[in-house]
C-alpha cells in the first residue's frame, strides 16, 4: 500500500483567509483525490488531481474556492480559499492502488480545519 | 443523491459479542465494495473488500456479506474487541466510473469492555 502524509494535521483559521494543505505520497501515482468530511457527513469527493493537467472538480466544488496543484507524481496541494465557518471539516487526500486487480483506495491522515 | 447509505449512525456492542454493521446502495452498477475503519484524528484505513462475483469474504474476525438482489452489504466482527471502537464507512465503486468511490455516512461502533 502507499504511505500518504499530509500537512498540516490541523489548523484553526480566521474567516476570509486561505489555507494550503499538502499531500505527499511515497510512490508515484497517476491520480490523487481530495475529499472532505464535514461533521456527521460522509466522505465527499472534491476533485481528482492528475499530474500535468487541471484538476477535475465534482458538482458543487469550483476551482476558485479549492485550487489544486499537482506538480509531480508524488505531491499535491489543496487550497481552501476565502474560508468561512462552513469550511470547517476534515480534508483528506487519497490515492488509488490496484493490489488485487481492483482499485483500492488509501487515505492520508487528514487535515482537521476549524474556521472561526 | 446518496448512493451508499448507512442508516445506523451508531452501534454499541459488548466485548466478545458480534458487531453487525449494515450498508445499502442504490446503484446496481456497483461491482466492488469496501469497508474502512476510521479512528478520530486519523484518515480512513482499508479493512476488507468484496467484489460482486462473491457473496462473502472473510479475513480473521471480519466478514463482509453481499446480497446483490437486496443491494445490501454487512460487516460482521466476531468477537468484538474494545480496539474495534471506531467509525466504519462502507464504500462502493463501479468499473465504468473508474476510480470514483462512493461512501456512506459512517457508523460509529463502541465496544464496551
Amino acid at each position: 500500500s502507499a504511505v500518504i502524509s499530509q500537512k498540516p494535521s490541523r489548523d484553526i483559521c480566521q474567516r476570509g483567509t486561505s489555507l494550503t494543505i499538502q499531500c505527499q505520497v511515497d510512490s508515484q501515482v497517476t491520480m490523487m483525490f481530495w475529499y472532505r468530511q464535514q461533521p456527521g457527513q460522509s466522505l465527499t469527493l472534491i476533485a481528482t488531481a492528475n499530474q500535468g493537467s487541471e484538476a477535475t472538480y465534482e458538482s458543487g466544488f469550483v476551482i476558485d474556492k479549492f485550487p489544486i496543484s499537482r506538480p509531480n507524481l508524488t505531491f499535491s496541494t489543496l487550497t481552501v480559499s476565502n474560508m468561512s465557518p462552513e469550511d470547517s471539516s476534515i480534508y483528506l487526500c487519497s490515492v488509488v492502488w490496484r493490489p488485487s486487480g481492483y482499485n483500492e483506495q488509501f487515505f492520508g491522515p487528514g487535515t482537521r480545519l476549524t474556521v472561526l | 443523491d446518496q448512493q451508499v447509505k448507512q442508516n445506523s449512525p451508531s452501534l454499541s456492542v459488548q466485548e466478545g459479542r458480534i458487531s453487525i454493521l449494515n450498508c445499502d446502495y442504490t446503484n446496481s452498477m456497483f461491482d466492488y465494495f469496501l469497508w474502512y475503519k476510521k479512528y478520530p484524528a486519523e484518515g480512513p484505513t482499508f479493512l476488507i473488500s468484496i467484489s460482486s462475483i462473491k457473496d462473502k469474504n472473510e479475513d480473521g474476525r471480519f466478514t463482509v456479506f453481499l446480497n446483490k438482489s437486496a443491494k445490501h452489504l454487512s460487516l460482521h466482527i466476531v468477537p468484538s474487541q474494545p480496539g474495534d471502537s471506531a467509525v466504519y464507512f462502507c464504500a462502493a465503486s463501479a468499473r465504468h466510473t473508474g476510480n470514483q468511490f462512493y461512501f456512506g455516512t459512517g457508523t460509529s461502533l463502541t465496544v464496551i469492555p
